[in-house]
């Protein structure tokens, strides 16, 4: 089953507590994206990987590191949480046709 | 800024009627055009894309595009409760390697029986 998973689901943590959000996908697929959705604003992407290695900004990279080591996993790493990166992130897998995973919902407190 | 507008809604249709959801876009190079839908509490998940003006049909979706006027449609025939649910409009141009979508905020649809 064509599947994007993505852990932890749910996560409250302190400002300045460095986290790390997993994200794996079993389609083989190169390219895989991370957005966040907010209230308003709806979905931002966050970087985007077109393949192993290769990785880039999308509209709001600030405060964000992503990194491709293999081609199934793009982990989304916070090095200083802070309150403002309180949303709904999602990781996606696939250029055209994205799949999301489950979400993560993050609060910084 | 590269802008995709959608009328928030909520848009309330009776069962079996035909929805009709719309999309504006600011860039005139933009190349692909997709419409997902969002259950309350879920992640959005694909219904259709669309590269060329015209229409494309898929069960009981239709996707319309209109470059020219800088439009994308989504109608949903034989509207059921099933439906109801956020439809977000996304856009990309894709040149010089962008690979970046846009997203409407979503547009919210109300089928009630």
């Amino acid at each position: 089953e064509a599947q994007v998973t993505q852990n932890p689901r749910y996560l409250i943590t302190v400002t300045g507590k460095k986290l790390t959000v997993t994200c794996s996908q079993n389609m083989n697929h190169e390219y895989m994206s991370w957005y966040r959705q907010d209230p308003g604003l709806g979905l931002r992407q966050i970087y985007y990987s077109m393949n192993v290695e290769v990785t880039d900004k999308g509209d709001v990279p600030e405060g964000y590191k992503v990194s491709r080591k293999e081609k199934r996993n793009f982990p989304l790493i916070l090095e200083s949480p802070s309150p403002n990166q309180t949303s709904l992130y999602f990781c996606a897998s696939g250029l055209d046709t994205q799949y999301f995973g489950p979400g993560t919902r993050l609060t910084v407190l | 800024q590269k802008e995709v507008e959608q009328n928030s809604g909520p848009l309330s249709v009776p069962e079996g009627a035909i929805a009709s959801l719309n999309c504006t876009y600011s860039d005139r190079v933009s190349q692909s055009f997709f419409w997902y839908r969002q259950y309350s509490g879920k992640s959005p998940e694909l219904i259709m894309s669309i590269y060329s003006n015209g229409d494309k049909e898929d069960g009981r979706f239709t996707a319309q595009l209109n470059k020219a006027s800088q439009y994308v449609s989504l109608l949903i025939r034989d509207s059921q409760p099933s439906d109801s649910a956020t439809y977000l409009c996304a856009v990309r141009d894709g040149r010089g390697g962008s690979y970046i979508p846009t997203f409407g905020r979503g547009t919210s649809l109300i089928v009630h029986p």
